[in-house]
């Protein structure tokens, strides 16, 4: 039971190039979100999902986009980052909406 | 949306000294929850608190919900070098959990 996974762990970007963080759950979770996480900001949500096939916008959603094609997966994708990306982004899922969340071991983000 | 709001940003203790947080909501919560994070870690979590004036223990943590339901504290008592990192609280939102910016423990042995 590898609880949530999130590839790469590292990734430095060039501005306007696109990439694609992956997270993966095993608990069978239905609720799953995307954060990112600055220096003396805490989490802000990026995205999350209710369930396979639905997605919804969280507190800061531009220049993201998100996709939930299998119940055990959650994307997040930047199609042209920009060096206001530069951040660690947090995967996390829970069985319900407002039940403990399992988080993943982050992404590190540096866009030049 | 709903915010919840944490204090203090930071706060350094020399080991063996007492530690506490805050957090408070300008809404009446449903629940609370409390996680830590390690540095280079991840956010995990500790405890959710759902009724009124809830107090609950875990060895030398003490958290607590207020009566109206509004804000909740974190105390930690004689704190030790393990106990460094990041505390936030989170409360309900849209089918998700919103999270204060957290307070940063640092302990100095």
């Amino acid at each position: 039971n590898a609880g949530v996974t999130q590839t790469p762990k590292f990734r430095v970007l060039k501005t306007g190039q696109s990439m694609t963080l992956l997270c993966a759950q095993d608990m069978n979770h239905e609720y799953m979100y995307w954060y990112r996480q600055d220096p003396g900001m805490g989490l802000r949500l990026i995205h999350y999902s209710v369930g396979e096939g639905t997605t919804a916008k969280g507190e800061v959603p531009d220049g993201y986009n998100v996709s939930r094609l299998k119940k055990q997966n959650f994307l997040l994708g930047l199609e042209s980052a920009a060096p206001s990306q530069t951040s660690v982004y947090f995967c996390a899922s829970t069985p319900t909406g407002v039940g403990e969340q399992y988080f993943g071991p982050g992404t590190r983000l540096t866009v030049t | 949306g709903q915010q919840v709001m944490q204090i203090p940003q930071y706060q350094h203790v020399q080991e063996g000294e007492d530690f506490t947080t805050y957090c408070n909501s300008s809404t009446t919560l449903s629940n609370i929850q409390w996680y830590k994070q390690r540095p280079g870690g991840h956010p995990v979590f500790l405890i959710q608190l759902v009724k009124s004036g809830e107090v609950k223990k875990q060895k030398r943590l003490t958290f607590q919900f207020g009566e109206a339901k509004k804000n909740s504290s974190l105390h930690i008592t004689a704190t030790q070098t393990t106990d460094v990192g990041t505390y936030f609280c989170a409360g309900p939102g849209n089918n998700d959990m919103r999270f204060g910016a957290g307070t940063r423990l640092t302990v100095k042995p």
